[in-house]
């Protein structure tokens, strides 16, 4: 069953705490793309990375992290420098305009 | 700042109507052009992309581009009430990105 995977659905995250989210595809494809949505808002770009350990910062990269160590997978890291994390967080793979998005994981700051 | 403009909306048709939705960009340069749906709650999902002046049909979607006027639009043939969703447009920036507009949220009403 082919497909891009996002875990958790739902993320808490503490004053202070780093989290890390998943991002897995098994569509063979180079390229993944991080965005965040806020309510109302269009997707911006965190980071993206067009091939195993290589990825350049999008536009609002400040306050995040990310590996490429394995073709499938694209781990974001939430740092505590990232003061305003609640947002809705989709993982993409593909070309830039064929992009195919994973189901999304809710930030939420407790 | 390349930037993509759509009214935010919400657009509201009769079912059976046609919905047009509209897109700005200013970047001269882009080159190609992208319509994504994205229900409540949901990841975006994409629907039409179109390269070339003129229109495009695909079944009940018909997207317009054009380029001089630096406008694209999407229209909805027969709209349904499971066409209700926002939709986004994005448009190329580089080989590796996208930039995407804050949607326009449709409404058809049964």
């Amino acid at each position: 069953d082919g497909g891009i995977t996002q875990s958790p659905k739902y993320l808490f995250r503490k004053e202070g705490q780093n989290v890390t989210l998943s991002c897995e595809q098994n569509l063979n494809h180079d390229a993944m793309y991080w965005y965040r949505q806020d309510p109302g808002q269009g997707l911006r770009l965190i980071y993206y990375s067009q091939i195993v350990n290589d990825f350049q910062k999008g536009d609002i990269a400040e306050g995040y992290s990310v590996s490429r160590e394995k073709k499938e997978s694209f781990p974001l890291t939430v740092t505590s420098a990232q003061k305003n994390p609640t947002a809705f967080y989709l993982c993409a793979s593909g070309s830039p305009g064929t992009q195919y998005f994973g189901p999304g994981t809710r930030l939420l700051v407790l | 700042q390349k930037e993509v403009e759509q009214n935010s909306g919400p657009l509201s048709v009769p079912e059976g109507a046609i919905a047009s939705l509209n897109c700005t960009y200013s970047d001269r340069g882009s080159q190609s052009f992208f319509w994504y749906r994205q229900y409540s709650g949901k990841s975006p999902e994409l629907i039409m992309f179109i390269y070339s002046n003129g229109d495009k049909e695909d079944g009940r979607f018909t997207a317009q581009l054009n380029k001089a006027s630096q406008y694209v639009s999407l229209l909805i043939r027969d709209s349904q009430p499971s066409d209700s969703a926002t939709y986004l447009c994005a448009v190329t920036a580089s080989s590796y990105k996208l930039i995407f507009g804050s949607g326009t949220r449709l409404l058809v009403r049964p």
